[in-house]
């Protein structure tokens, strides 16, 4: 089955250390994105990526990092300079990236910093 | 500034009635509108999309209305069934440069159809 794949589910991590988040597609996407979810907010982007080994920020970049070295592979970092890192965060991935392609969503993973 | 608004946090419908859900924007610069569908503790999934340059598009139980003179879209759910019970998200899509999109999302409505 084709999808997205985040890992892992539940992740928790002290104040101050950095962290990875997976996000693997075999959709043979180009364009891929994480977005972050907040209680009663919509969906936030962090960084997006059109094409292997290039991306850009979001409109929330600062405190995270991302690399897209392989087409399939999307892995997000939440550095300690992040100030409130706690939340859900979804991978998603499109055809193209133009604004008609719909995004495909994995299933987040839910970040707790304490 | 929220370009993209979803006023109505919540909405309950009967079973076998319509919904509608609302959906208010600021930037005439959007091109696409997309609504999804999203469970607890899961990704959203794409619903429904229109074109700015068309002002409905149907998809079996689902109709996209858009009013581009009112920044107005609805997305109609007719019959509703105890399964569209999740939170629905309005978005916009936008050129960023560079041939980049972006999507600018609602902050949602969560729908609850009552058997």
């Amino acid at each position: 089955d084709g999808g997205i794949t985040q890992s892992p589910k539940y992740l928790f991590r002290k104040e101050g250390q950095n962290v990875t988040l997976s996000c693997e597609q075999n959709l043979n996407h180009d364009a891929m994105y994480w977005y972050r979810q907040d209680p009663g907010q919509g969906l936030r982007l962090i960084y997006y990526s059109q094409i292997v080994n290039d991306f850009q920020k979001g409109d929330i970049a600062e405190g995270y990092s991302v690399s897209r070295e392989k087409k399939e592979s999307f892995p997000l970092t939440v550095t300690s300079a992040q100030k409130n890192p706690t939340a859900f965060y979804l991978c998603a991935s499109s055809i193209s990236g133009t604004g008609d392609s719909p995004l495909h969503f994995g299933n987040g993973t839910r970040l707790t910093v304490t | 500034d929220q370009q993209v608004k979803q006023n109505s946090p919540s909405l309950s419908v009967q079973e076998g009635r319509i919904s509608i859900l609302n959906c208010d924007y600021t930037n005439s610069m959007f091109d696409y509108f997309l609504w999804y569908k999203k469970y607890p503790a899961e990704g959203p999934t794409f619903l429904i999309s229109i074109s700015s340059i068309k002002d409905k598009n149907e998809d079996g139980r689902f109709t996209v209305f858009l009013n581009k003179s009112a920044k107005h879209l609805s997305l109609h759910i007719v019959p509703s069934q105890p399964g569209d019970s999740a939170v629905y998200f309005c978005a916009a899509s936008s050129y960023s440069g560079a041939g980049s999109y972006q999507l600018t999302f609602g902050k949602g409505t969560k729908l609850s159809v009552i058997p």
